[in-house]
């Protein structure tokens, strides 16, 4: 079974820097993807992390520990627009499943002035 | 290149009604998934489907049936509806492969049963 958590609310000051955990427990793994949910509409994908190590795009960074299960969303230099949930997404498991993802509940980001 | 889409965006129903969502993609992939997204939640597979013609079944399937007659479109059906079926529904496509092969979503319909 797949177990994924991360803090459901957070808030950061604009301008700001702003690091969201996500820790998990999964019978397999092939990679963690972070993806950022606005109110009121889809998902649309953020980063990709199969190995351990940090992952930069941009003002956005994604690390992964595969030992400790471990894996956070770094924002830098936050914007009013970034206020969003952002969830992470465990692909694991065997044969055709191992291309599902299970989702952790999502963090809720308030950025504020 | 219109990406995921999905019929309709929203639907109120009344208990025991049926309804059948439909979700299409125009970037030929293979796998395509149904999701449903609750507060508190987050998203849960309800079915998937790894090619034209064949499904399976996700972490909540009950209550729910699926269809993938052409690669293109997958269908979700409810044959009865029930209060605990109210919900947003997300569909998404991805080309198969390990690496970046990310899954892409539609806008999401949204489901009252009353």
């Amino acid at each position: 079974g797949q177990n994924i958590d991360q803090p459901t609310e957070m808030t950061a000051t604009e301008g700001a820097i702003v690091q969201i955990n996500c820790t998990y427990q999964t019978s397999g793994f092939n990679g963690l993807f972070w993806y950022q949910q606005h109110a009121g509409e889809a998902p649309t994908f953020l980063s990709y992390n199969v190995l351990d190590g940090l992952e930069e795009k941009g003002r956005f960074s994604s690390f992964l520990s595969r030992s400790k299960g471990y894996s956070y969303l770094l924002l830098k230099e936050l914007q009013m627009k970034d206020s969003a949930s952002y969830l992470c997404a465990v692909r694991g498991g065997s044969g055709a499943g191992s291309y599902q993802l299970t989702f952790g509940k999502g963090t809720k980001l308030s950025v504020i002035p | 290149n219109a990406g995921v889409t999905q019929t309709p965006k929203f639907r109120v129903l009344k208990t025991g009604q049926s309804m059948t969502l439909l979700c299409a993609q125009d970037m030929n992939h293979e796998y395509m998934y149904w999701y449903r997204q609750d507060p508190g939640m987050g998203l849960r597979l309800i079915h998937y489907s790894v090619g034209e013609g064949t499904t399976a079944k996700g972490e909540v399937p009950d209550g729910y049936n699926v269809s993938r007659l052409k690669k293109q479109n997958f269908l979700l059906g409810l044959e009865s509806a029930a209060p605990s079926q109210t919900s947003v529904y997300f569909c998404a496509s991805q080309r198969p492969g390990q690496g970046l092969e990310t899954q892409y979503f539609g806008p999401g319909t949204r489901l009252l049963v009353l």
